[in-house]
């Protein structure tokens, strides 16, 4: 099988910009979860997607925002970026929402803002 | 809410050498333990896992037991190499749902 890709591996943006990063999980997997990762605030929980309803989300402003489609596949979208947004965005997915499944990360997309 | 901590690296180790790395947590209910495994450049790698207390998690060498007890689940290998060179994360899954705590991870390097 696959594993989880992510689209695009690396983005340069600059602040006030907006972006949309993809994520398409392991064949039959339903739910998709993002994490942000910086060298400060280590790894963060966004937010979880299960059969396209937003399940839960972290403590992230409302510039942050995803969205689950119908084949499970994933996007999430940060508006008027700031410099501090800068990190790479890991996408996991795991085939249900039990606290004992394994998630599986993606290779992440490393985002820089100028 | 809940949270994991993990000892601070980075860890240098000699090839061979025993490895340890602690980790406790803390949280309501009954979480699920894991250790992922972060290689230069690439995203994270599930290590091993521990359902439930007293279960010991296993892959390629590294253990690690679910201790409720003492809230920890330390990671541990006998004897390492210069490919376990790497950042190794310690989470928790809440008790229901998907969402993964890290803890801040730890950077092992290890000479040849």
């Amino acid at each position: 099988k696959a594993g989880v890709t992510q689209t695009p591996r690396y983005l340069i943006k600059t602040r006030g910009q907006q972006v949309t990063l993809s994520c398409s999980p392991i064949s039959g997997h339903r739910s998709v979860s993002w994490y942000q990762q910086t060298p400060g605030q280590g790894l963060q929980f966004l937010f979880e997607y299960f059969s396209e309803t937003q399940r839960n989300k972290g403590n992230f402003p409302g510039r942050f925002s995803g969205r689950q489609f119908s084949n499970s596949r994933s996007e999430m979208n940060v508006s008027t970026l700031e410099l501090g947004d800068s990190a790479l965005y890991l996408c996991a997915s795991s085939p249900v929402r039990g606290n004992t499944d394994t998630q599986y990360f993606g290779p992440g997309t490393r985002l820089t803002v100028l | 809410g809940d949270s994991v901590t993990q000892m601070e690296g980075p860890v240098t180790l000699s090839e061979e050498a025993f490895l340890t790395i602690n980790c406790t947590y803390t949280a309501t209910g009954y979480p699920s333990l894991f250790w992922y495994v972060q290689y230069p450049g690439e995203g994270l790698q599930l290590l091993l896992k521990a359902t439930k207390a007293d279960d010991k998690g296993s892959n390629k060498g590294f253990e690690a037991t679910y201790r409720k007890e003492t809230t920890s689940f330390h990671l541990e290998k006998g004897s390492v190499q210069v490919s376990d060179s790497a950042v190794y994360f310690c989470a928790l899954s809440e008790e229901y749902g998907n969402k993964l705590v890290f803890g801040a991870g730890t950077i092992l390097r290890v000479k040849s």
